[in-house]
């Protein structure tokens, strides 16, 4: 079983579409999650980080993580053509090595 | 103020030549990470340097490949012999002195295509 599981898509979803995207991991010593917006030919760029458990909202975007279930979700509100791109899920433990585990990424596309 | 800089965007080598990937931090930066994204595959971790030390190569090949993070300077990838799987994105990651992975900012990748 990989640590991290994330579905590739890719997804299509209309303009104004909310968006739901989600990772599973199976490392119950991640603590801290967060989430990459990834365009074509581009370096990752951070958009979510959450530590532990609960809900972050920043806009647009929603970010939750639920422990228990070892599951993750970003939510995109309002969808728009500008959000097409590569969305990673990343997770690191707390303490030891600074390295971060990815998900494999689902590629979204926002249709005008 | 630069954001990670990464040099050359792309690069084509044949087989059995070397490969050498630079990575220049962000102003302030001392820790520079490296990964690799293979087609169809997440960011896999190769390793972590700070100036002239590699803390973690857990993620690093054992043959052909080394890194370094000499004091001036920037910091190398360095791929020897390399082979057709070894054509990838090659993405170098930095973060300033205080501890926060939150705080890692990826540059824009070096393209290695092997012949």
């Amino acid at each position: 079983q990989k640590e991290v599981e994330q579905d590739p898509g890719p997804l299509s979803v209309p303009e104004g579409a909310i968006v739901s995207l989600n990772c599973t991991y199976s490392n119950s010593a991640f603590q801290y999650f967060m989430w990459y917006r990834q365009y074509s030919r581009k370096g990752p760029e951070l958009l979510m980080y959450t530590y532990s458990s609960g809900n972050k909202e920043d806009g647009r975007f929603t970010a939750q993580v639920d422990k228990s279930s070892k599951y993750i979700s970003l939510f995109i509100r309002d969808s728009q053509p500008s959000d097409s791109a590569t969305y990673l899920c990343a997770m690191h433990t707390q303490g030891g090595s600074e390295k971060l585990v990815f998900g494999k990424g689902t590629k979204l596309t926002v249709n005008p | 103020n630069a954001g990670v800089m990464q040099n050359p965007r792309h690069l084509v080598r044949r087989r059995g030549q070397e490969a050498r990937l630079r990575c220049s931090p962000m102003k302030g930066h001392s820790h520079v990470y490296w990964y690799r994204q293979l087609p169809e595959e997440g960011l896999k971790f190769m390793v972590y340097l700070q100036k002239e030390n590699i803390i973690d190569e857990s993620g690093m090949p054992k043959e052909r490949f080394s890194a370094e993070f000499p004091k001036e300077g920037p910091s190398i990838l360095r791929i020897q012999q390399v082979v057709r799987g070894d054509s990838a994105a090659y993405f170098c990651a930095s973060s300033p002195e205080s501890r926060g992975v939150e705080t890692q900012y990826f540059g824009p990748g070096t393209r290695l295509l092997v012949l």
